[in-house]
């Protein structure tokens, strides 16, 4: 089963609004990591939650966690073109140590059109 | 911010044949990860590497698979009889963050199995 999913699947907005995109777990958490890829490239990291706390900003990144619900949720604002991307929520798992795989959910993938 | 390298960037293979591929972190690192993404799907964890010894593995790392750190600096995953299902985008990772809780991601080698 899978560990992370997020939703929608594909969102399409236009330059200058907010994207928000989600993602629900199933197990416990260490921690929650949103990336961001770039179509056939590589995995950039952009922000890491704790299972303590509960929002976090980077920018114009905001990232919410809930752990009773198993959610969190990304938020883009003021989107721009070069916001597109296909975006992945990870979980770590392990209680003992940060130093975990993370397991990935299949993404959204974004479009912000000029 | 950390800095790794992989090679090759394009890897072309006949099904059958041996592939290596390589890691470079640029600083001196006892950890890290092989992820594999296959063509439109989410990001599947392969293996943790520390300290010379195989940390952890998933289901997909099956005897076809092995990792070493053949002179102290590289990694390497070798396949050893590629199949079609190979075929995908091979990432490795470190540890990094304030608590090395973050991966931060390599670019990527692409295989294609013909």
């Amino acid at each position: 089963s899978q560990q992370g999913e997020e939703d929608p699947q594909a969102l399409s907005i236009q330059e200058g609004e907010n994207a928000t995109m989600n993602c629900s777990y199933k197990t416990s958490i260490n921690n929650l990591q949103w990336y961001r890829q770039n179509s056939g490239r590589g995995l950039v990291h952009l922000i890491l939650i704790r299972s303590n706390e509960r929002e976090k900003h980077s920018g114009r990144l905001r990232v919410t966690l809930d752990t009773s619900k198993k959610s969190s949720s990304l938020l883009i604002t003021a989107s721009r073109a070069a916001d597109t991307a296909s975006y992945f929520c990870a979980t770590g798992l392990s209680m003992k140590t940060s130093y975990d795989k993370v397991i990935f959910g299949p993404g959204t993938s974004l479009s912000v059109i000029p | 911010e950390p800095e790794v390298t992989q090679t090759p960037s394009h890897q072309v293979t006949q099904m059958g044949q041996e592939v290596i591929l390589r890691c470079v972190p640029i600083s001196n690192h006892l950890y890290f990860y092989w992820y594999r993404q296959i063509l439109g799907q989410k990001v599947e964890f392969l293996v943790s590497f520390y300290n010379n010894e195989i940390s952890e593995k998933s289901e997909i790392f099956d005897d076809q698979f092995s990792v070493e750190r053949p002179d102290g600096s590289n990694f390497t995953l070798k396949i050893r009889s590629t199949k079609l299902e190979d075929s995908a985008m091979y990432f490795c990772a470190i540890p990094t963050g304030v608590d090395w809780g973050e991966q931060f991601f390599g670019p990527g080698t692409r295989l294609t199995v013909l």
